[in-house]
């Protein structure tokens, strides 16, 4: 079975500063899908970037961008010029390519909490 | 806005009191899904309906049961809660699996469960 680790239960990051958020993860799958969700307090997840296993260029999305590293299993985020608005608990998420076609079943890690320190 | 809506945000219930948590779609998606999410613990997957098409997840318990009655509305039956379900509660909607690569998840606000 797949599993998701986020090791850094909560990081705090300056505003403008940049900030790498940590995630490793298990599968004997050769090709699947990555993301970064966000989930601001109170409100609903967002997807923030997702990276596909046979791609070897890293994701980007405007701040946000990833270092997959697959050999190692790794999947991390970093956010460039930290706001405000960054603050939230940020998941890490698993996906197989293939569930039988029924089903986009996620796997999620535990999460970490950023603060943006103004 | 297209959207993913779950009422009420917030809900109290008395220990062994049936409760109801509801989840509507303006997207059309054709899978919604539930997950139970405890504090400081990922999400986890219940179930999901693929249209009318009902897949429980393995260790879901069976104190948990789920109503679509049509393609817009999802329903969270907790049969008799115990102070272990207390949760948030997320619905989220996805495409027919094939349609596109990724097929996303849009998710609702989630409701919060308190079991007194």
């Amino acid at each position: 079975a797949q599993t998701v680790t986020q090791s850094q239960p909560e990081m705090s990051v300056q505003e403008a500063e940049t900030v790498t958020l940590s995630c490793t993860y298990d599968t004997s799958e050769s090709d699947y899908y990555l993301f970064w969700y966000k989930q601001p307090p109170s409100r609903q997840m967002i997807l923030v970037i997702r990276q596909e296993a046979y791609k070897q260029q890293n994701a980007t999305e405007n701040r946000f961008s990833v270092n997959f590293q697959k050999a190692a299993k790794s999947f991390s985020l970093k956010i460039s010029d930290s706001q405000l608005g960054d603050a939230a608990m940020y998941f890490c998420a698993y996906r197989s390519i293939n569930y039988g076609g029924a089903t986009n079943k996620l796997i999620f890690g535990t999460g970490t909490l950023l603060a943006v320190q103004p | 806005d297209a959207m993913v809506i779950q009422n009420p945000r917030y809900q109290v219930t008395q220990f062994g009191k049936p409760v109801t948590l509801s989840c509507s779609q303006t997207l059309n998606h054709n899978v919604m899904y539930w997950y139970q999410q405890k504090s400081s613990q990922a999400p986890k997957l219940l179930f999901h309906y693929y249209d009318k098409d009902f897949n429980n997840e393995a260790d879901t318990p069976d104190n948990f049961q789920s109503r679509r009655p049509n393609t817009s509305f999802c329903f969270l039956d907790i049969r008799s809660p115990g102070l272990g379900d207390a949760a948030m509660y997320l619905c989220a909607t996805s495409r027919r699996p094939g349609t596109e690569t990724y097929n996303e998840q849009f998710f609702g606000p989630g409701t919060r469960l308190t079991v007194l």
